[in-house]
């Protein structure tokens, strides 16, 4: 079946310790995401690849960057986790704008 | 600043019943919206789009309406089955190019048996 997947599913780092999260598709989509969402909040775009075209949305902190090696995969690096990146973080794909398939999430718990 | 707005947290409803989520959006350039349904300790999946040349696309027990003059659109979920209760997040993105969606907070439907 074609899906996304994310790894870890629960993944617990300590303050300031750099953690990565990754994102891999069956889907062959050209657009991949990453979202944070937080307990009874909407999910919140941190960024996406349109192809390899990197978006960062304006309000982003700069402790998270994101790789996209191939169409495959998508990294969510976090530099110096802080208690607040305290989340669920979820992959997103798509084919062009439309219609995005989630992946599972990867809770991340920051000690 | 909200832009896609869902102002009930929550929503209970008896099986066989009718269950309407409600969603309200302030940016007249959304053209396309999507329903998509959370389970716990999962990912959101999509349930149903709607596209704003359209004001009602069904697909079985699911039907969304939209009212762009109100920027209203809202889930009707007939007949409610206890495998419904989720939390249903309201989508919304303009045509242009690769804009992103722009989520509303969710609602959590409960359907007691």
């Amino acid at each position: 079946d074609a899906m996304v997947i994310q790894n870890p599913r629960y993944q617990v780092t300590q303050f300031g310790k750099p953690v990565t999260l990754s994102c891999s598709q069956t889907l062959n989509h050209n657009v991949m995401y990453w979202y944070q969402q937080k307990s009874s909040q909407a999910p919140k775009l941190l960024f996406h690849y349109y192809d390899k075209d990197f978006n960062n949305e304006a309000d982003t902190p700069d402790n998270f960057q994101s790789r996209r090696p191939n169409t495959s995969f998508c990294f969510l690096d976090i530099r110096s986790p802080g208690l607040g990146d305290a989340a669920m973080y979820l992959c997103a794909t798509s084919q062009g704008p439309w219609g995005q398939y989630f992946g599972p999430g990867t809770r991340l718990t920051v000690t | 600043d909200q832009q896609v707005k869902q102002n009930s947290p929550s929503l209970s409803v008896q099986e066989g019943r009718i269950s309407i989520l409600n969603c309200d959006y302030t940016n007249s350039m959304f053209d396309y919206f999507l329903w998509y349904k959370k389970y716990p300790a999962e990912g959101p999946t999509f349930l149903i789009s709607i596209s704003s040349i359209k004001d009602k696309n069904e697909d079985g027990r699911f039907t969304v309406f939209l009212n762009k003059s109100a920027k209203h659109l809202s889930l009707h979920i007939v007949p409610s089955q206890p495998g419904d209760s989720a939390v249903y997040f309201c989508a919304a993105k303009g045509n242009s190019g690769n804009t992103p969606l722009v989520f509303g907070k969710g609602t959590r439907l409960s359907v007691i048996a």
